[in-house]
């Protein structure tokens, strides 16, 4: 079974700039997760959704962060405009029904200068 | 605010000993998980205890669960070189057992 898949695996961009996070999911799952990993800490969620409609976004800073799920597939994670602030990893995680183990992708180390 | 909190934060000790890792969580929870990350790689869950169990068991993983403290503990047993990474604990709510809090994690070293 393929895990879940990222990209890309690194990105630099300089502040107020703009950038998108891909992920593809576990075959199947319906579940997926944004987190947001800073240098020390544990992961924070940013957003969940199910197939293709928001659970919880509660934690995304919506001013400058979006993200959508078009077919209840693939999902994007964008930032625009940056701030140094956002340089993280960032995890997509998908989660079977009915369970409640999550499975995470490689993420994407994002740096911004 | 994160909901767990690992304790401690590093830990180094030699293969073939024990180690043992706390977390401490402050709401109701619905399941407590604990997930491993090497360097370079990323998250992989390892084992999940629910509200109503005490103590589960993995291979060399020993997972218990006191609802009471609000607190859980990880042990590994005859450790290797290959279990250094960092190890977080993850908290399902108990009003939404799927979305996680995870704590600061604990890092851990085994010497060869």
């Amino acid at each position: 079974e393929a895990g879940v898949a990222q990209s890309p695996r690194y990105k630099i961009i300089e502040k107020r700039q703009s950038v998108a996070f891909w992920c593809n999911p576990i075959s199947g799952h319906a579940t997926l997760y944004w987190y947001q990993q800073i240098l020390g800490q544990g992961p924070k969620l940013l957003i969940q959704f199910q197939n293709n409609g928001v659970v919880d976004d509660s934690q995304l800073p919506k001013d400058r962060f979006s993200a959508e799920r078009l077919k209840g597939v693939d999902s994007t994670l964008k930032i625009q405009p940056a701030k140094l602030e956002d340089s993280a990893v960032y995890l997509c995680a998908s989660r079977p029904l009915g369970r409640y183990e999550q499975y995470f992708g490689p993420g994407t180390r994002l740096t911004v200068t | 605010s994160q909901q767990g909190e690992e304790d401690p934060q590093a830990l180094s000790i030699q293969e073939g000993e024990n180690a043992t890792m706390n977390c401490s969580y402050k709401t109701s929870i619905n399941n407590l998980q604990w997930y491993r990350q090497n360097s370079g790689r990323g998250l992989v869950h390892l084992i999940l205890i629910r509200s109503n169990e005490r103590e589960k068991h993995s291979g060399r993983l020993r997972v218990t669960l006191d609802t009471s403290k609000k607190s859980s503990s990880l042990l590994i047993t005859a450790s290797r070189a290959a279990d250094t990474a960092s190890y977080f604990c993850a908290t399902g709510r108990e009003t939404s057992g799927s979305r996680l809090t995870f704590g600061e994690g604990t890092q851990l070293t085994v010497n060869p």
